[in-house]
């Protein structure tokens, strides 16, 4: 079974600012890797996501990911956010070794970015 | 861009009625899932279905919850008899054949009363 942990429930961050959003999981077997984003009164949206190879991945608006092994963590970061940026972004996992792929999702950060 | 669409957008009915809440994933598609988010809580996996068939269900999804494929384009959640804890954001997903990514829908609001 797997489980995913985001370790803050809130982060507000000015404009322009920097932000990390912070995911561990736990797995006995190996994942796949994504983070997706709720915009206000929307579906969730993928911004990233880890398969294999490099361990830091890209994604839309900015967004990058490093995929740690050792420390089971798939942190968050954006260098400068904007006030576009402001929704809940969730971690979430799924056991290669299992065709289905069902997603096991982290419990959200909600980011809040102010002016 | 193709994308998943759900309709309705918001439900609300009587706890112990039936509801169907409907989806149309991406067309080229073959694996669907629903999950739910109660307010407040996290997202959590309901069920996966591949190939007309469901591939996998959680704990939740107990002998109130059924899904079915009815044509070649929609996927459909039913809820037999809603319960006051059933009221949730109910997504629908699905993704390809050769890919791991989901693609969500909106979401529709599930309000039993």
């Amino acid at each position: 079974a797997q489980s995913v942990t985001q370790l803050d429930s809130q982060v507000p961050v000015f404009e322009e600012a920097p932000v990390e959003l912070r995911c561990n999981y736990s797995s006995s077997v190996s994942v796949y890797l994504f983070w997706y984003v709720q915009y206000p009164n929307q579906g969730l949206q993928l911004l990233l996501k880890y398969l294999s190879g490099s361990t830091l991945v890209k994604g839309i608006n900015g967004f990058e990911a490093e995929f740690n092994k050792s420390q089971t963590s798939f942190h968050l970061r954006k260098p400068s956010v904007h006030i576009s940026d402001t929704a809940e972004y969730f971690c979430a996992v799924s056991d290669r070794n299992n065709q289905g792929g069902k997603l096991i999702f982290g419990q959200g950060t909600e980011l809040s970015v102010k002016p | 861009e193709p994308e998943v669409t759900q309709t309705p957008s918001h439900q609300v009915t009587q706890m112990g009625q039936e509801v169907i809440l409907r989806c149309v994933p991406i067309s080229n598609h073959l694996y669907f899932y629903w999950y739910r988010q109660i307010l407040g809580q996290k997202v959590e996996f309901l069920v996966s279905f591949y190939n007309n068939e469901i591939s996998e269900k959680s704990e939740i999804f107990d002998d109130q919850f059924s899904v079915e494929r009815p044509d070649g384009s929609n996927f459909t959640l039913k809820i037999r008899s809603t319960k006051l804890e059933d009221s949730a954001m109910y997504f629908c997903a699905s993704r390809g054949q050769a890919t791991y990514e989901q693609y969500f829908g909106p979401g529709t609001r599930l309000t039993v009363t």
